[in-house]
């Protein structure tokens, strides 16, 4: 089974609107953490937002918000007021367990367009 | 403080030719990783490293690709005898240890012909 999985390959959105990119993980391990990074055509990939196996609330970095659903296994990103920089790749990620250098598992991607 | 650097930017080369591609992690991080993308897809993961170690190489493609890193800090990634498939985008990251997030460096974008 995939261990990440990301079943929108694209999505589109209205500048200053909100959008969902989806994101469910398979794991067994009581402890992991889950990633977005964003990579723009530049190709960079970079950091949006962490949230823990433990964390009680969701995780929020300015206009990025992770939807954490522990039950369904499923940690969608929310980017709210969309603007047209964040047009890009979105990658949602996992590191099992708690140790340094556990693999991190990517996803395939979500390709966002904001549209003005 | 720098991120992750990594050199060269961009790499052509003829198939059956041996290539390194170089890391520079963020000052401190104990984990190094690479990761292949290949247009339009996913990361694909190859190797960790934690300090001068790699305990997981099960990513790596075939024999022709090996990696080091040396000093806990520059990593080279060789890929001998370069086939076409080869070609893609080398990612590396770093990260600090425990729960940390990995940071990205730009890139080495890889073209065989």
């Amino acid at each position: 089974a995939q261990k990440i999985t990301q079943t929108q390959p694209g999505m589109f959105v209205q500048e200053k609107e909100a959008v969902t990119l989806d994101c469910t993980y398979d794991t067994s391990d009581p402890s992991y953490g889950l990633f977005w990074y964003k990579q723009p055509s530049s190709g960079e990939m970079i950091f949006l937002i962490y949230q823990g196996s433990y964390d009680q609330q969701n995780a929020t970095e300015g206009r990025y918000s992770l939807n954490f659903q522990k039950a369904r296994k499923s940690a969608n990103l929310v980017i709210s007021a969309s603007q047209l920089g964040d047009s890009a790749m979105y990658f949602c990620a996992m590191r099992e367990g708690l140790d340094t250098g556990n693999q991190f598992y990517f996803g395939t991607g979500t390709s966002l367009t904001v549209i003005p | 403080g720098a991120g992750v650097s990594q050199s060269p930017s961009n790499k052509v080369t003829e198939k059956g030719k041996d290539v390194e591609l170089r890391c520079d992690p963020i000052s401190g991080h104990t984990a190094l990783y690479w990761y292949r993308q290949s247009l339009g897809q996913g990361l694909e993961f190859l190797i960790y490293f934690q300090g001068n170690s790699a305990p997981d190489k099960s990513g790596l493609p075939s024999d022709r690709f090996s990696a080091e890193r040396t000093g806990g800090s520059v990593s080279t990634l060789t890929i001998q005898r370069t086939q076409q498939e080869d070609s893609a985008v080398y990612l590396c990251a770093s990260s600090l240890g425990g729960v940390d997030t990995q940071y990205f460096g730009p890139g080495t974008r890889l073209t065989v012909l």
